[in-house]
Order: structure tokens, then sequence, then C-alpha cells
């Protein structure tokens, strides 16, 4: 079945960067595009960006620009989403996902989250 | 940007009855490019209605969507317990991808 495995929790100190990974199995890597989204504690869900899996191609939110980099590795059919330059405000869930298809433009599978804590 | 905006934020209903649940947009949006999903505590979110009025994959025929341009509407035409979460409403049509704030679906 298809599925998006996220690495584990974060802790980490203002000013440091982060980076998560998403591991993508049970379908072609290639072929989707994969988003980030996080969602801080008691907040709406936030779009940060997104990596054409297959040519790499990405697309930034604007909010983000600068501060965030998604990379994917098709050899491990894997995406990365690195923030650099933490703030507290950064705290939140960042989750991975994919894109359902032109017929479907939903994000139709998601990972499980990661939990990313900016403290001093 | 496009600005999403859920009401009620809150809706209190039994088992058994309809909710309604609605999303408006700052401004229309294109292609209906409409996506509702719900959420429980501690989850990912799960797709239930793309395009405004298409069902994902495996989602009951009692969610329904509807609207176009500015103003959709999600309906639960008869409550089940497992339908108690949050719902979000996100664009697709235009960038920034945006969420709404959210409605929270409980049991009165």
């Amino acid at each position: 079945q298809v599925q998006l495995v996220q690495s584990g929790t974060e802790v980490k100190k203002p000013g440091a960067s982060v980076r998560v990974s998403c591991k993508a199995s049970g379908y072609s890597f290639t072929s989707y595009i994969i988003h980030w989204v996080r969602q801080a504690p008691g907040q709406r869900l936030e779009w940060m960006g997104w990596i054409n899996a297959g040519n790499g191609n990405t697309k930034y939110s604007q909010k983000f620009q600068g501060r965030v980099t998604i990379t994917s590795d098709t050899s491990a059919s894997t995406v990365y989403m690195e923030l650099t330059s933490l703030r507290s405000e950064d705290t939140a869930v960042y989750y991975c996902a994919r894109v359902g298809g032109i017929t479907v433009p939903g994000l139709d599978q998601w990972g499980q989250g990661t939990l990313v804590t900016v403290s001093s | 940007e496009i600005v999403l905006t859920q009401s009620p934020g809150i809706l209190s209903l039994s088992p058994g009855e309809r909710a309604t649940l609605s999303c408006r947009a700052s401004q229309s949006v294109s292609g209906s490019c409409l996506v509702w999903y719900q959420q429980k505590p501690g989850q990912a979110p799960r797709l239930l209605i793309y395009s405004a009025s298409s069902r994902a994959t495996g989602i009951p025929d009692r969610f329904s969507g509807s609207g176009s341009g500015t103003d959709f509407t999600l309906t639960i035409s008869r409550l089940e317990p497992e339908d108690f979460a949050v719902y979000y409403c996100q664009q697709c049509g235009s960038s920034p991808l945006t969420f709404g704030g959210g409605t929270k679906v409980e049991i009165k």
C-alpha cells in the first residue's frame, strides 16, 4: 500500500536548522509531486512548498523563501525538507503529502507528521 | 493569496444529524480546485473531497461537497460517531495553496 514515512521528533535551538525526511513506498515515486505542510499548535495548516519527485522542480511559499529547501533522492524514494534559521514560531508538526495526480488535485496520502520543537 | 474562511468554528450536533460546513474564499477559486480534509486528534489530515464535489477513494457517500466561485459547502448527511473531527478546506487553484481555519464538529 502507499505509505509516506517521516523521520522522528526533533528538538532544536533557535538559529539552528532541521532536516525532515519522507520515505515513499507502494507507488511510482517519480510520478508524483510531494508537498510539505506544517501545523503549529492550535493553528491552521500552512503550505510550505512542493517538489516534483520526477524532475526535481520546486516551488516554495514566499513566506519561507530563502529558509526552506526541498530535495528528493530518487534512489532512496525519499524527499527531504530543510528549514534554516529556526525560531520559536517554527515549532510545529511538519507533514509531507502526495498530490493524487492531475485528476485528483488534493493531498491524498500523508506522512504521519514530524514534531519539530524550537526552544532554547 | 486567497484567504479561506470557514464557518461555523464549532458545530455541536448529535449522531444521525446533518452537518453543513461552509468555506468562503476571498476571491474566486480557479477551476473549482477546492478540497476538503478531515483531521482527528494526533492524526494527519485525510482527503475527503476534491474538485469541490468529487469524493476521494473510500469516502462514504454520506459526505458530499458542492459550490463554485467563492462559496463552498461540505455536507455530512447523517453523522456517524467516527465523523466527529475537525474539517479543513483548501484551495489548489492558485499559489500559494491556502487552508481554512477549520470547523470542529463535536458531539452535542
